[in-house]
């Protein structure tokens, strides 16, 4: 399978604890996105990254989230001390300067109880 | 700050009807797409539409752009049942970093 990976599909975990989230783009794509989807709302922007560098981070993105791409490829999201509120679909997609579009994986359900 | 408004939010129809989706955003952008979102699951691309005037069409779903009035619309020809979903549109802000409408929540009853 050449789509994006996105890993887990499904977490819980109890307000306060931390939890990762990674994401692997189609290869060679040299943009990664990350998204936010609260149940009926439209995804949100969160991140996106050029190659390792990250680019532009949403004000949505508290000082709790810290997304990473070490070496350019998989892309890593953290986010500690969970809240309630912080559950929702993280979505990533890629894209590289030649397409037209950005490719979403399958999403990461986070659930924090 | 790029704005993208869907309308309706919440469409039922029956089978067979016909029906169009809008979507109106606020500043000037050249590439919008279209998403089919179902319960659970992530984003399907449905179509891309890169240019004003440009037209796409896939089965039953027809989408089209004009940039000058900031609008897209996605037609409904002959709805049928396997076309119940959420469908989201999406504008390009640049570098494909994109900004979604609400989403339109389409019910087709038999």
């Amino acid at each position: 399978d050449t789509g994006v990976s996105q890993d887990p599909r499904h977490k819980i975990t109890k307000r306060g604890q931390n939890v990762t989230f990674r994401c692997d783009p189609i290869s060679e794509h040299n943009r990664l996105y990350w998204y936010r989807q609260t149940l009926g709302q439209g995804p949100e922007f969160l991140t996106y990254f050029q190659n390792e560098a990250q680019l532009e981070k949403s004000r949505l993105l508290s000082d709790r989230f810290s997304a990473e791409r070490p070496k350019g490829s998989f892309s890593t999201l953290e986010i500690q001390r969970t809240e309630q509120g912080d559950s929702a679909m993280y979505l990533c997609a890629s894209s590289s300067r030649l397409n037209t579009e950005a490719f979403f994986g399958q999403g990461t359900r986070l659930t924090v109880v | 700050e790029l704005k993208v408004e869907q309308n309706p939010l919440f469409l039922s129809m029956q089978e067979g009807k016909n029906y169009t989706i809008y979507c109106d955003y606020s500043t000037t952008s050249d590439r919008l797409y279209w998403y089919r979102q179902d319960p659970g699951k992530s984003l399907e691309s449905l179509f891309v539409l890169l240019s004003n005037g440009a037209v796409k069409q896939e089965g039953r779903l027809m989408a089209s752009l004009d940039t000058k009035a900031r609008l897209s619309t996605l037609h409904i020809t002959a709805a049928v049942h396997d076309l119940s979903a959420t469908y989201f549109c999406a504008v390009d802000e640049g570098a494909q970093k994109l900004v979604f409408g609400q989403g339109t929540r389409l019910t087709i009853n038999p």
